[in-house]
């Protein structure tokens, strides 16, 4: 069956560290993947998606960047943190070639800058 | 952007009344779908419903969706106390954009015993 990792689940880092958000989908092959950012009682806001390994669209942010070294394999960065970046981070993943749409969630990382 | 918007923010009803929440999108579809997100977790599908299609249902849920107006509606038939929720609306970007799927703004329900 197919399963989405997604880790930390809590995180607090200064303002100025860098950032590493990993995550990771098993039993599938080829599929899309999703960054979204969630401020507290908001909706999702589309930060990066991905149909292929090194294949990267962004949305919105200037503080941080995405990558797809593998293909089963999307990770989040940012070089210096800013105090806006605090949120809930959520990876997401559709399977291609099944003739489905659905996403299926990671369970999230709490990122709170200070 | 976001695509998507909700209609309530939030609404609260007693158990075993009806919840319907409305979305407004902006850009030609394939498909709209729509999502359950209890608090401080991740998302979970409910249903899809297809650009062709006008009306869908599953269980205690029935969608719309009207093209011309770029509207869809979730109604949560009998409603539980375990209903209590957000949900979110979802679109993709039509034939240009296939790929990207833009999330609205949610509605956060709070289903009184």
């Amino acid at each position: 069956s197919q399963t989405i990792h997604q880790w930390p689940a809590t995180l607090v880092q200064p303002v100025g560290s860098p950032l590493s958000l990993e995550c990771t989908v098993e039993g599938t092959s080829n599929p899309n993947l999703y960054w979204y950012r969630q401020a507290a009682g908001r909706g999702l806001q589309l930060l990066f998606y991905s149909v292929g390994i090194g294949q990267i669209s962004s949305e919105v942010p200037q503080n941080l960047s995405a990558s797809r070294p593998q293909d089963r394999q999307f990770i989040l960065s940012s070089k210096k943190l800013l105090l806006s970046d605090s949120g809930f981070y959520l990876c997401a993943w559709i399977p291609l070639g099944q003739g489905r749409s659905e996403a299926f969630f990671g369970q999230g990382t709490r990122l709170t800058v200070v | 952007s976001q695509q998507g918007e909700e209609d309530p923010q939030a609404l609260s009803i007693q158990e075993g009344e009806n919840a319907t929440m409305n979305c407004s999108y902006k850009t030609s579809i394939n498909n709209l779908q729509w999502y359950r997100q209890n608090s401080g977790r991740g998302l979970v599908h409910l249903i899809l419903i297809r650009s062709n299609e006008r009306e869908k249902h599953s269980g205690r849920l029935r969608v719309t969706l009207d093209t011309s107006k770029k509207s869809s509606s979730l109604l949560i038939t009998a409603s539980r106390a375990a209903d209590t929720a957000s949900y979110f609306c979802a679109t993709d970007g039509g034939y240009s954009s296939a790929s990207k799927i833009i999330f609205g703004s949610g509605t956060r329900l709070s289903i009184r015993p």
